[in-house]
């Protein structure tokens, strides 16, 4: 039974480009969240999708930072003209139910903007 | 203030040591409390969940929850060197769904 799998798991990108970061929850998950971890802090919520809607973006920076959980296919966090401060990993979680007892985290991407 | 508060450390401790983690936290609305533990460039894995106040044992492992106090702590007996990792304290209020606030990670170093 796979876990939760992230891709790319190192990503690398100048200043001003654009990152994606996908994310396939555990087979049989339908709530997907992801996460934002700067280096010496903890992890910080970012977005709660289920498949088709966005539940929850409170944690989502206002410009640049946008995701989806389409029908088919994994979630993808998209992040456009990336700057130096968007250095962090990313981690995705998922969940089978709402209130479920576990989110079970995906190995996370390194994203580095050079 | 951060609303949920965790010493670094590094704390270092021998093989064997009954190890105590512990976070604060300032929302009196939280109400599920886990303990995430998280390798060197990995994920965090769930380690304990607890809800409201409590306590809870799992193998090596026991959760304790004081609401009163705004106070959890993770104990970990018998240490080994395996489980030197970063301990992640999260927890969530009842709106509907969890959105896990997390602590900034102890830094636990078991020596053999």
């Amino acid at each position: 039974n796979a876990g939760v799998m992230q891709n790319p798991r190192h990503l690398v990108r100048r200043r001003g480009q654009e990152a994606r970061l996908r994310c396939s929850p555990m087979k049989g998950h339908s709530h997907v969240y992801w996460y934002r971890q700067l280096p010496e802090e903890g992890l910080k919520f970012m977005v709660y999708l289920q498949k088709e809607n966005i539940i929850d973006e409170s944690g989502m920076p206002k410009e640049r930072f946008s995701a989806e959980f389409p029908k088919e296919g994994p979630s993808i966090l998209r992040i456009q003209q990336v700057v130096r401060g968007d250095s962090a990993a990313y981690f995705c979680a998922s969940s089978p139910q709402v209130l479920d007892d576990t989110q079970y985290f995906g190995p996370g991407t390194r994203l580095t903007v050079l | 203030q951060k609303e949920v508060e965790q010493d670094p450390g590094p704390l270092s401790v021998p093989e064997g040591a009954i190890v105590s983690l512990n976070c604060t936290y300032s929302n009196s609305a939280f109400q599920y409390f886990m303990w995430y533990r998280q390798y060197s460039r990995k994920g965090p894995e769930l380690l304990m969940y607890t809800y409201s106040s409590g306590n809870k044992e799992d193998g090596r492992f026991t959760a304790q929850v004081d609401k009163s106090s705004k106070y959890i702590s993770l104990f970990i007996r018998d240490s080994q060197p395996s489980d030197s990792a970063t301990y992640l304290c999260a927890m969530s209020e009842n709106t509907g769904f969890q959105k896990l606030v997390f602590g900034t990670g102890t830094r636990l170093l078991v020596s053999p």
